[in-house]
């Protein structure tokens, strides 16, 4: 079974400054994909970036990063030029490669902007 | 918007009764999960259907029931229900294992109240 761990429960940054969320996960499988979705307070849940384990070029959407680190099972996103926008639950998420099995979601991190 | 809808939005029920939720996938999407997410906690997999058969189960309740129709939308059937049942319920669907990218895209939510 996967695990998914986000140790940080709570964080703060200021508008335009660079924040990073933590996560760290456990598998014994191979091919898998790594998500990180954002839950603003309409609880919506929105993609933000996905990892193909096998890439090993870190993905990019615009200001959101990640440091993918298959061997350590450590998959940080990086959020540049903070916008008040941010604000929201983020959540690390972990499928196993092929018939787009369940996710394994963390606990998740609250990232509050202060302006 | 992702293309999965949910039925309703809210529901307030009391205690010992029975609700049922509905969702539709993504036109295409044959595959259904169903994920409970307790107040600002990670989301849980319940149950995952995929052409009409139940392919997965999570830590479901025998409470809980579930099933995909033949136009491919689903229902969530909870009975008994208790005041720990209060969550909000997604509904996600992906496409087909080959037809496009693993990944699952998740509906607005149904927030269920159990008072």
């Amino acid at each position: 079974a996967q695990t998914v761990t986000q140790s940080q429960p709570e964080m703060s940054v200021q508008e335009a400054e660079t924040v990073t969320l933590s996560c760290t996960y456990d598998t014994s499988e191979s091919n898998y994909y790594l998500f990180w979705y954002k839950q603003p307070p309409s609880r919506q849940m929105i993609l933000v970036i996905r990892q193909e384990a096998y890439k090993q070029q870190n993905a990019t959407e615009n200001r959101f990063s990640v440091n993918f680190q298959k061997a350590a099972k450590s998959f940080s996103l990086k959020i540049s030029d903070s916008q008040l926008g941010d604000t929201a639950m983020y959540f690390c998420a972990f499928m196993k490669q092929g018939n787009a099995g369940k996710s394994t979601f963390g606990d998740g991190t609250t990232l509050t902007v202060k302006p | 918007d992702s293309g999965v809808t949910q039925t309703p939005k809210h529901l307030i029920t009391a205690t010992g009764q029975r609700v049922t939720l509905r969702c539709s996938p993504r036109s295409g999407d044959l595959s259904v999960y169903w994920y409970q997410q307790s107040l600002d906690q990670g989301l849980q997999f319940l149950i995952q259907y995929y052409n009409g058969e139940e392919r997965a189960k999570g830590n479901i309740l025998e409470r809980f029931s579930a099933q995909q129709f033949p136009d491919l939308h689903s229902e969530l059937n909870l009975s008994s229900l208790e005041l720990g049942d209060s969550a909000l319920y997604f509904c996600a669907s992906s496409a087909p294992p080959g037809q496009g990218l693993d990944e699952q895209f998740f509906g607005p939510g149904t927030r269920l109240t159990v008072l």
